[in-house]
């Protein structure tokens, strides 16, 4: 168990509001990760943290941002969510430098109407 | 081109049979790969990394083939709880902290 938990589990909206989900983690990591996960496409990368207030972008960034103001918390932010962003969000931390192993968080399930 | 490609199959056999995926992935720098378990509806797990000599795990065996730019993973004498989709992950280089996932394949152990 890696201690992270992310909220909320579940999330139903419209199109066009305003969507956060957050990932929290127990452990004090320095590396966190947001991704999603569809079928056919498997995991893709959204946004990652290697550090507070430091972010970078994955291969499916557009329309959402990410912010970490401190270690334990990294929120992605859906400015207008769209239904093409309907998916399964996963985050997770990696220990370490020295430590390749990415552990998951159980995952938020959102749909966009 | 996708970075990393996976048969999403299904495979399915019986009990006790051995079953082997592959995963192919483009970047020939790539220096870390892992093998993930995921059961339906959750998250995925660490199976086991691959390393270049390979790696065995009791009835798991994952093979690195540098040449080719494959991962294998073997399952010998299946279970009906080995029934679950396996995700396959890269880390190439540059891109050191970015991790690159396949879409997984799925596996059905039948009784």
């Amino acid at each position: 168990d890696a201690g992270i938990t992310q909220s909320p589990r579940h999330k139903v909206t419209e199109t066009g509001t305003p969507v956060t989900l957050r990932c929290h983690q127990t452990e004090n990591h320095r590396y966190m990760y947001w991704y999603r996960q569809d079928p056919g496409h498997g995991l893709r990368l959204i946004h990652y943290s290697y550090g507070v207030k430091d972010t970078d972008k994955g291969e499916v960034s557009d329309g959402y941002s990410v912010s970490r103001s401190k270690t334990e918390d990294f929120l992605l932010t859906l400015e207008s969510a769209t239904s093409s962003q309907t998916s399964v969000y996963f985050c997770a931390i990696k220990r370490g430098e020295g430590e390749e192993t990415q552990y998951f968080g159980p995952g938020t399930r959102l749909l966009v109407l | 081109r996708k970075e990393v490609e996976q048969d999403p199959g299904p495979f399915n056999v019986p009990e006790g049979a051995t079953v082997a995926f592959n995963c192919t992935y483009s970047n020939s720098a790539s220096q870390s790969f892992f093998w993930y378990r995921q059961d339906c509806r959750k998250e995925p797990k660490l199976l086991m990394s691959v390393y270049s000599s390979g790696n065995e795990d009791g009835r798991f065996t994952a093979q690195l083939n540098r040449a080719s730019q494959y991962i294998s993973l073997l399952i010998r004498d299946s279970k009906l709880s080995d029934s679950a989709t396996y995700l396959c992950a890269v880390n190439p280089v540059p891109s050191f902290n970015k991790f690159y996932f396949g879409s997984g394949t799925k596996l059905n152990v039948k009784p």
